[in-house]
């Protein structure tokens, strides 16, 4: 199946620091990425719809300064979390969508690895 | 009221077991309905789409109720490999490939030997 990397798995940052994550889809081109966040005990929550070459869409009470999603590539979306603080401490995970075949119409979603942020 | 809600267990059964997932959605223009498995501190991976006839793959039986909005997952013989939390998928309108996916809390099953 697609694959999907995503990069840190762990990172840890002091609070007022930005982090930068990234997701690539290694096998496939992905037109559109969703980002996600998980608490613990807690289902995932949608953040952000990443769209090549145009703005991510937010969900509603996310902060788009915040969270700021650059999708420059068919293959590259990132998630930067600008001044972070502990209440961003999260599982952060992407996700991505193919561009044509069996699994665009099924809406099967590949996801990445996930991150898991820390801020002290 | 939750958007995909379900039963978050834990559900302890030993190796051997039927055991039934249950899960009920509020938007009824919803499409598309998919069973995904997480294990601890990963991320979710597809375990089964969800079709309106039942569908079944090896030991694993998913079933939908339009009518009611109800998912269900059944696993038979469980084995310890089983043991992760299952989260119900719904698409949330629009077509497929364009509706987003809202995840239900999870519901953790633990088989014991």
């Amino acid at each position: 199946g697609a694959v999907v990397s995503q990069h840190p798995s762990w990172v840890i940052c002091k609070s007022g620091t930005s982090v930068k994550i990234e997701c690539r889809s290694l096998d496939f081109q992905a037109t559109t990425m969703f980002w996600y966040r998980q608490f613990p005990k807690q289902s995932l929550m949608l953040m952000a719809t990443s769209n090549e070459g145009s703005k991510a869409t937010y969900e509603q009470g996310v902060e788009k300064d915040k969270f700021l999603i650059n999708h420059a590539s068919l293959t590259l979306s990132t998630l930067t979390v600008t001044s972070a603080h502990p209440e961003d401490s999260s599982f952060y995970i992407c996700s991505a969508r193919g561009t044509s075949g069996r699994d665009w119409n099924t809406g099967e979603l590949f996801f990445g690895e996930g991150s898991r942020l820390t801020v002290l | 009221r939750k958007e995909v809600e379900q039963d978050p267990g834990p559900f302890n059964v030993p190796e051997g077991a039927t055991v039934a997932f249950n899960c009920t959605y509020s938007n009824s223009a919803s499409q598309s309905f998919f069973w995904y498995r997480q294990d601890c501190r990963k991320e979710p991976k597809l375990l089964m789409s969800v079709y309106s006839s039942g569908n079944e793959d090896g030991r694993f039986t998913a079933q939908l109720n339009r009518a009611s909005q109800y998912i269900s997952l059944l696993i038979r013989d469980s084995k310890l490999s089983d043991s992760a939390t299952y989260l119900c998928v719904v698409n949330n309108g629009g077509s497929s490939n364009t509706g987003k996916l809202i995840f239900g809390q999870g519901t953790t099953l633990q088989v014991k030997p």
